[in-house]
């Protein structure tokens, strides 16, 4: 079946570097996303890959795509405290309408 | 441009009582959805309008419907609210970009008592 799994929990220094991870199931993925969601607002696209790539770079932010073991991850280079959010993977399946299939999203804290 | 947007922003029922979530888009996007959030979970689709005029199911649809009024606007209602249904419920919408990328709003955080 289709499933996207995320760690739940991430937290790293000001400064560090921090990576997130994902882990997908349908190997018919065309896209994967990465949403970013901070208290009380809605999901804002960070960026998202497709999946005839392996990297994609854009700033800060290192997505890096294994389509072999179906691991997606996000790198956030220099983490600043405010990129401490929620961070949701998403795949779209191909065929039939534009479905996304969420992970339940990681918290990444960021400390001093 | 406000892209989506979603009223209200706040909602307390009780059992049994209905409501209608409002949501417009202004990007000119043909696709619309309604997902839910709940704790520990990533989003759910409940429904979902390819187009304006069409309509069609997601993974959780029992105790709603959904109206595709225009192009603009996609309202999802709770007929008889019961506390299972306490989330937080976000629309999106997408566009023929070839990126397929959903847009979302700012939620509508609904408590049933």
């Amino acid at each position: 079946g289709e499933d996207v799994e995320q760690s739940l929990f991430l937290s790293v220094r000001e400064g560090d570097s921090s990576v997130i991870n994902c882990t997908y199931t349908d190997s018919s993925s065309t896209y994967l996303y990465w949403y970013k969601q901070e208290p009380g607002a809605g999901l804002q696209l960070l960026t998202y890959i497709f999946s005839n790539m392996d990297m994609k770079q854009d700033q800060r932010l290192t997505v890096l795509l294994n389509k072999k073991d179906k691991h997606l991850s996000l790198r956030i280079a220099d983490t600043q405290t405010g990129d401490s959010a929620i961070y949701f993977c998403a795949e779209r399946i191909s065929g039939g309408y534009n479905k996304l299939i969420f992970g339940a999203g990681t918290r990444l804290a960021v400390h001093p | 441009n406000a892209g989506v947007t979603q009223t209200p922003k706040f909602q307390v029922l009780k059992t049994g009582q209905s409501m209608t979530l409002q949501c417009a888009q202004d990007m000119n996007h043909n696709s619309m959805y309604w997902y839910r959030q709940d704790p520990g979970m990533g989003l759910r689709l409940i429904y979902y309008s390819a187009s304006e005029g069409t309509t069609d199911k997601g993974e959780v649809p029992n105790g709603y419907n959904v109206s595709r009024l225009n192009k603009r606007e996609f309202s999802l209602r709770l007929e008889s609210a019961a506390p299972s249904q306490t989330s937080v419920y976000f629309c999106a919408s997408t566009g023929p970009t070839g990126t397929d990328t959903q847009y979302f709003g700012p939620g509508t955080r609904l408590t049933v008592l």
